[in-house]
């Protein structure tokens, strides 16, 4: 099993540019979440998914952000356009159930100069 | 609306001692209470969990401890190996949206 796929890794961009994070969620896994970890708020669940349709987008931050999964294998959020605040990590989690275990990827490692 | 504190943002403690990790709520309706462990890098993984109708839950060498009427719980992690050391979250689980603790970073020294 390859776990939760996400890319880039890094990602380095300037302000104003639109920025595009992907995921491969677990296959057979009906749940997809985003979530956003920073220092001053720590890892905080910005949108998730059931079975495709999005379920909870409140704690996307603004109207700049925009997540869709237009399949069962693959989900990105959008930041348009990126601020110096976006900076922080993007994690991508799934799970089968939406239960208590909810596998994540590496993360996506942003910084908006 | 549930906040959860994880009140000591590091801990060290020698190899084969005992890790006492604490977290406090302030909402008393939940169904259950997680722990995440993350290492530098990589993303948080699953370790235990407890309902709400339980006040413990062992795992190996892993422990959970809850206690409602004082709003908190703990991780008790017996005997520490060096291979523990990590951040550990503390997290609600409203139905399928996980709330995460400021998390703890554990360090066990050889």
């Amino acid at each position: 099993d390859a776990g939760v796929i996400q890319s880039p890794r890094h990602e380095v961009t300037e302000m104003g540019q639109e920025v595009t994070l992907r995921c491969k969620p677990i296959s057979g896994h009906d749940y997809l979440f985003w979530y956003r970890q920073t220092m001053m708020r720590g890892l905080e669940l910005l949108i998730y998914f059931n079975n495709n349709v999005p379920i909870d987008d409140s704690g996307m931050p603004e109207d700049r952000f925009s997540a869709k999964m237009p399949n069962a294998s693959f989900s990105n959020l959008k930041i348009q356009p990126s601020e110096p605040r976006d900076s922080a990590v993007y994690f991508c989690a799934s799970s089968r159930d939406g239960g208590n275990e909810q596998y994540f990827g590496p993360g996506t490692r942003l910084t908006v100069t | 609306d549930q906040q959860v504190k994880q009140n000591s943002p590091s801990l060290s403690v020698q190899e084969g001692r005992i890790s006492i990790l604490n977290c406090d709520y302030t909402n008393s309706m939940f169904d259950y209470f997680l722990w995440y462990k993350k290492y530098p890098a990589e993303g948080p993984t699953f370790l235990i969990s407890i309902s709400s109708i339980k006040d413990k839950n062992e795992d190996g060498r892993f422990t959970v401890f809850l206690n409602k009427s004082a709003k908190h719980l703990s991780l008790h992690i017996v005997p520490s190996q060096p291979g523990d050391s990590a951040v550990y979250f503390c997290v609600w689980n409203a139905g399928n949206m996980l709330t995460f603790g400021g998390g703890t970073r554990l360090m066990v020294k050889p």
